[in-house]
This record gives C-alpha cells, structure tokens and sequence, in this order.
C-alpha cells in the first residue's frame, strides 16, 4: 500500500504570502498525483493532477511539482478564499486511490 | 452543468443498512467510472468503493468489503451504495466523485451523512 505523507499538518500564513505545500508518497508513483482544496462545509476540488497540470477553472497561482515521492503545491500569493485544507491522491494498484492526511492552510 | 446530488443518509443503529444514492446529471453518466468517498467527522477522505461505467468492475477497500456494495442503473442515471452491518466508524459523509482519466475526481456531490449509532 502506498501511503501519503502530507507536511506540515498546519500552516499559518497571512494574505499575500506564499504557501508550499509537501505530499511525499512511500513509493514511486511516477507524476500520478493529484491535489485537492476542501473549504469547510464543502466537498474537495481537484485542483491540480498529474503531479503539475491544473484542472478547469484553476487560477495560475496554484501550481504543482514533483515526481516519483516528493511532490509540492505551490500557492504563490495566498488570496483569502485560499484558506482552506489541502489533500493529495494517488491511484496505485492497491487499494486503488489514497489520499494524505490534508494540511491546513490557516490565516495567521 | 455536472452535478451529483446524494441522498439516504441518516442515523441508523449499529448493525444497521442504508441505501445512498447518488443523482448524475449534465454528463453521459454511462460514459464515466464512478466512485464513493468518505469523510469522517474532522479527518481526512477515504476511498470506498469504484465501478466502472458498465458495472462489470467493481472494488472495494477493505474497510467496507463484504459489507458494502456499489451499483450503478446507468438508465436512471444513479449511482449506489448499499452499506449492511453498519458500524460505528462507517459515521461519515459519503461523497460520489466521478473518476476521471481512471486516476482522479473531477467532480464531486455535496455529500450525504451517515451517522451510526445506538
């Protein structure tokens, strides 16, 4: 089983600032990575998939890197709607889609 | 639009059934793998369930498996899961996503939750 490992748990940052975002995968998952933004009260939106390509609708400020374990979100100027908790997804044979523990973009 | 509206959550004792459903629209739902996801109250998601667009493949995780199953009626443009043997830890809201690219979900429902207890 593949498990993700999302850091840090929280972090706190004000409006303007930049926030990078670590999921690393237990092994290789090749650019098969997916990052999903979940605002209280509301289901998860793909964000960003194979490991850099934003999904429809995604302003240019959300970014993704990485590839094999180490895979980073990048937001390069937090808006306040970006406040939010974070998840990364892979599919692997088995089980077939796992998700890290998220990481909490909080206002500070 | 694409949209997905689940319904059939409740509370319900431990031991218990439930039916969820899970409403496509603005899509060919036959065209499309399905899946169900769940939250549990302050965690993080968890895969449940996947099937294909014409039902012929079907998974589980193992949290769910004999217990759980997933349907689709791709007339009626539905998704299920059928969740016997209710336990504590299945207290979750359960998401239906649709798969996309046979990795990802694209789009999601807005949840329905599924409360066990006595």
């Amino acid at each position: 089983e593949i498990v993700l490992t999302q850091s840090p748990a929280t972090l706190s940052l004000s409006p303007g600032e930049r926030a990078t975002l670590s999921c690393r995968a237990s092994q290789s998952v090749s650019s098969y990575l997916a990052w999903y933004q979940q605002k209280p009260g509301q289901a998860p939106r793909l964000l960003i998939y194979d490991a850099s390509n934003r999904a429809t609708g995604i302003p240019a400020r959300f970014s993704g890197s990485g590839s094999g374990t180490d895979f980073t979100l990048t937001i390069s100027s937090l808006e306040p709607e970006d406040f939010a908790v974070y998840y990364c997804q892979q599919r692997s044979n088995w089980p077939l889609w796992t998700f890290g523990q998220g990481t909490k973009v909080e206002i500070k | 639009q694409v949209q997905l509206v689940e319904s059939g959550g409740g509370l319900v004792k431990p031991g218990g059934s439930l039916r969820l459903s899970c409403a496509a629209s603005g899509f060919t739902f036959s065209d499309y793998y399905m899946s169900w996801i769940r939250q549990a109250p302050g965690k993080g998601l968890e895969w449940v369930s996947y099937i294909s667009s014409s039902g012929s493949t079907i998974y589980y995780a193992d949290s769910v498996k004999g217990r759980f199953t997933i349907s689709r009626d791709n007339a009626k443009n539905s998704l299920y899961l059928q969740m016997n043997s209710l336990r504590a830890e299945d207290t979750a809201v359960y998401y239906c996503a649709r798969v996309w690219q046979q990795r990802y979900f694209d789009y999601w429902g807005q949840g329905t939750l599924v409360t066990v207890s006595s």
